[in-house]
């Protein structure tokens, strides 16, 4: 069963805008661990933010922004003012307390950021 | 920052040969991991390594694949007889174990199996 869903496969916005992108998970576990990673053209998974199960504090930090629901099992980012080098694909990991450190991923959402 | 080291960053390999893939994890971690991402799809995990043993794998992880820690140093990957639908990237990850402090990722290694 899929534990991550992420709905979105791509989002083409214009340079400025804002984009957000949608989580939803689901787990049986009280404690879990979510995660947003993101993978550029050159491949690589570039670690973003991690939020525990017990923090629906959302956040904001430069440009990007969490809004964490438990209420709807879900977990967005936001990318305020995109820019051009934020085109990547963006994935949705989810951590559960019954097997730390296994990250199970989304389908990831493809941004796409032009001039 | 320490970071996670992958060897090699491309390899091509005929059909039926054994692979190896390297990465040095992060020197205080204890917790070593591989994931497999087949091109344009989700990243997968594969197996969880903890203190010279496997501690989780996937359903993908059958009897071709093992997993080692041969020096203390070095985490390795084999894949005893490739096939094509083994084209991917690999990542190796590594951990402290502390659900509070995420993995870290190396670049991944690309297998291209012809």
């Amino acid at each position: 069963a899929q534990k991550v869903t992420q709905a979105q496969t791509e989002i083409s916005v214009v340079e400025k805008e804002d984009v957000t992108l949608d989580c939803v998970y689901e787990t049986r576990d009280t404690t879990y661990y979510l995660f947003w990673y993101k993978q550029p053209p050159s491949g690589e998974l570039v670690f973003l933010i991690r939020r525990n199960s017990f923090d629906e504090q959302n956040e904001i930090s430069g440009r990007y922004s969490w809004n964490f629901q438990k209420s709807t099992s879900s977990f967005n980012f936001t990318i305020t003012a995109s820019q051009v080098v934020d085109s990547a694909v963006y994935f949705c990991a989810l951590s559960e307390r019954v097997s730390w450190g296994k990250l199970q991923f989304g389908a990831g959402t493809q941004v796409v950021v032009t001039p | 920052e320490p970071e996670v080291t992958q060897t090699p960053s491309h390899q091509v390999t005929q059909m039926g040969q054994e692979v190896i893939l390297r990465c040095v994890p992060i020197s205080n971690h204890l917790y070593f991991y591989w994931y497999r991402q087949i091109l344009g799809q989700k990243v997968e995990f594969l197996v969880s390594f903890y203190n010279n043993e496997i501690s989780e794998k996937s359903e993908i992880f059958d009897d071709q694949f093992s997993v080692e820690r041969p020096d203390g140093s070095n985490f390795t990957l084999k894949i005893r007889s490739t096939k094509l639908e083994d084209s991917a990237m690999y990542f190796c990850a590594s951990g402290s174990g502390t659900p509070n402090q995420p993995q870290h990722f190396g670049d991944g290694t690309r297998l291209s199996i012809l």
